[in-house]
């Protein structure tokens, strides 16, 4: 079955500090990848995508990616994490290609403390 | 680009009763998606338009679920007899020929 992981609940981190969220996959072919944030009570705003090319895809709010294909993973970084970027974050994947729908991660909490 | 609405934002109805939910997608948005999302996961995919032509359906959507798009713009979600079990977030999302999804701030169900 094709399906995404977001194996922590909730990521800790300290402002300033470096920040990773992690994601695996597991779908036939080759995948569009996406990672999404969510504020309380709003809807999913669009952070970075993976198409192909690059492995290191840079997105909005100095959000990157790393795409790894022998691993399955694209994993979420910042070099420097803000109290702002406190809020929920899922991982996404196209199993096929553009139009078809997206699969999602169940999500992590990422808390950023000052 | 004013983005994805819904309306409404909270509904709160009886359980075996009726609701019905409305999207309007970004202009020239051709792609329409609706998603359900409960506390502690992640959207689940309910169905998707292109147009106005409904392409495909998740099994998630029994009988009681029915979406319309018509002349493919806005887009309506229509539960009848409500179960306590559909209470969530019901999220719509539009899309350009590209990839990303674009979506609106949900409809919260609760059923009572």
């Amino acid at each position: 079955a094709q399906s995404v992981a977001q194996p922590e609940d909730q990521v800790n981190v300290a402002e300033g500090n470096p920040l990773t969220v992690k994601c695996t996959y597991s779908v036939s072919g080759n995948p569009y990848l996406f990672w999404y944030v969510q504020y309380p009570n709003r809807g999913l705003q669009f952070l970075l995508k993976y198409i192909t090319g690059d492995n290191l895809v840079k997105g909005s709010y100095g959000f990157e990616a790393e795409f790894n294909k022998s691993q399955t993973s694209f994993h979420l970084k910042k070099p420097s994490a803000l109290v702002s970027d406190s809020a929920l974050y899922f991982c996404a994947v196209s199993p096929i290609g553009a139009g078809t729908a997206l699969i999602f991660g169940k999500g992590t909490t990422l808390s950023v403390s000052s | 680009d004013t983005g994805v609405s819904q309306d409404p934002r909270h509904k709160i109805t009886k359980r075996g009763q009726n609701v019905t939910f409305r999207c309007d997608p970004i202009s020239e948005h051709n792609r329409l998606y609706w998603y359900r999302q409960t506390l502690g996961q992640g959207p689940e995919f309910l169905t998707y338009f292109q147009n106005e032509a409904q392409l495909e359906k998740s099994r998630l959507l029994s009988d009681r679920f029915s979406a319309e798009r018509p002349k493919g713009s806005f887009s309506t979600l229509e539960i009848q007899r409500t179960e306590q079990g559909d209470s969530a977030m019901y999220l719509c999302a539009s899309s350009p020929t590209s990839e990303t999804l674009h979506f609106g701030n949900g409809t919260r169900l609760t059923v009572t």
